[in-house]
């Protein structure tokens, strides 16, 4: 059975890098036909798409924060990661994972994570 | 950017309802369009792909259709598990920008 788990600190400076990452688990993160992606949603607010990967490791971003994300993958740990630099409160948010299948819909999605930016 | 408005923000409705969600994008995203549902504290569930097609283990009382601009969800009969919020997105172009609309909340009346 497919599984996505994000892991990762739950609180961040502001200024500094939030770092998370996707362990996926019942099938091959290099897979062909799947990409893997990060979406966010602050609290009591909508849905925002960060970016998404594919196994080879090409990536493509949300053009609002593309400065400031790197989304990688480690196949051999079929992971994949997120950094996210110089965060702010406006970045706090719960943080999902997804597989992303031809048509970019996300049709498997991690449990979530909850980020908060304070000091 | 494209932007993708969804109407209505929130709707009231009783067991047994058709209801119908709109979602519009600011250009044309041919048919590259999903539907989500949202329960509180749960991550997003795949509804509807490529604006009609209907997710494997999704009740059949759901339904997209559209292309072009203009979209709609409907859900045939409410169920009492049906209350929740749901998103649509668009993934058009390569690579795609994805969007999100602000979200329909669908109460119980």
């Amino acid at each position: 059975q497919l599984q996505l788990q994000e892991s990762g600190p739950g609180l961040v400076k502001p200024s500094e890098t939030l770092s998370l990452t996707c362990t996926v688990s019942g099938i091959s993160i290099s897979s062909s036909n799947y990409y893997w992606g990060w979406i966010r949603q602050p609290p009591g607010k909508g849905l925002e798409w960060i970016g998404s990967i594919y196994y080879s490791g090409s990536a493509y971003y949300n053009p609002s924060l593309k400065s400031r994300v790197t989304i990688s993958v480690d196949t051999s740990k079929n992971q994949f990661s997120l950094k996210l630099r110089s965060v702010t409160a406006a970045d706090t948010a719960v943080y999902y994972c997804t597989r992303e299948e031809v048509s970019s819909a996300s049709d498997y999605w991690g449990q979530g994570t909850l980020v908060t930016v304070s000091s | 950017d494209i932007q993708m408005t969804q109407s209505p923000s929130s709707l009231s409705a009783s067991v047994g309802d058709r209801v119908t969600i709109t979602c519009r994008a600011s250009q044309s995203i041919r048919n590259y369009l999903n539907w989500y549902q949202q329960k509180p504290q749960k991550a997003p569930q795949l509804l509807i792909y490529a604006a009609s097609s209907l997710q494997s283990g999704v009740p059949s009382r759901f339904s997209g259709s559209g292309s072009g601009t203009d979209f709609t969800l409907t859900i045939s009969s409410l169920q009492p598990e049906d209350f929740a919020t749901y998103y649509c997105q668009q993934s058009y172009g390569t690579p795609p920008s994805i969007t999100f609309g602000q979200g329909t909340r669908l109460e119980i009346k």
